[in-house]
């Protein structure tokens, strides 16, 4: 069955620091969400896109987080700088559409020291 | 403003036997979705069971089923003959009709042999 790639698997970096996390969803899933999901909470939207284009990302703090979706396809999701507050898992989903089952990737853990 | 209530951090059940998880949601529309993930430790989350609101028969998906009570806004999930493999965290989630999952806290089940 196809599966939503989501690299690296793990990241740890020191705060003010650069970190990107990169998303591939299953071919042919027009809509990608990023979710952040904090230690013992469920996950919560950051951001949504239909195709090349954000839907939703009245949740993303766009002062330091920023995320693409250039071509339609794979994803990036930014965190410039880095903040304590930042470590979480980072999960990616796709979907065929926004109102079809969303199949979430592996996630990638990121601990700011 | 929309929000999905899980009144149970953990519970823990005996091989073989059967657990409900509570899920209690709040909101004013008539036609949403309503679903069940599950998160293993340190794995993918993946689609449990889903229920369309317009629905009045309770979803089943073999060993798992659904008690849909859409005036008391309440959608447990029931686990019958447990297995050791389902020890994971379930997540209660509502699919609003702006395109937006969100998710409730959590239950992390433990099945004990």
């Amino acid at each position: 069955e196809a599966e939503v790639a989501q690299s690296p698997r793990y990241k740890i970096t020191e705060k003010s620091q650069a970190v990107a996390f990169w998303c591939d969803p299953i071919s042919g899933h027009a809509t990608l969400y990023w979710y952040r999901q904090i230690l013992g909470q469920g996950p919560e939207l950051l951001v949504q896109f239909q195709d090349e284009s954000v839907v939703d990302d009245s949740q993303l703090p766009k002062d330091r987080f920023s995320a693409e979706r250039l071509k339609g396809v794979d994803s990036t999701l930014k965190i410039q700088p880095a903040e304590l507050g930042d470590s979480a898992m980072y999960l990616c989903a796709s979907s065929l559409s926004s109102n079809q089952p969303q199949h979430f990737g592996d996630g990638t853990r990121l601990s700011i020291l | 403003a929309q929000t999905v209530t899980q009144s149970q951090p953990e519970m823990s059940v005996q091989e073989a036997e059967t657990v409900t998880l509570s899920c209690t949601y709040d909101t004013s529309e008539s036609n949403y979705y309503l679903f069940w993930y599950k998160q293993p430790p340190s794995r993918q989350m993946i689609l449990v069971i889903r229920q369309e609101a317009y629905k009045q028969q309770n979803a089943t998906e073999n060993r798992f089923s659904v008690n849909f009570q859409k005036a008391a806004k309440s959608f447990s999930l029931k686990i019958s003959d447990s297995q050791l493999g389902d020890t994971a965290m379930y997540f209660c989630a509502f699919y609003n009709q702006g395109g937006k999952l969100i998710f409730g806290q959590g239950t992390e089940l433990s099945v004990k042999p």
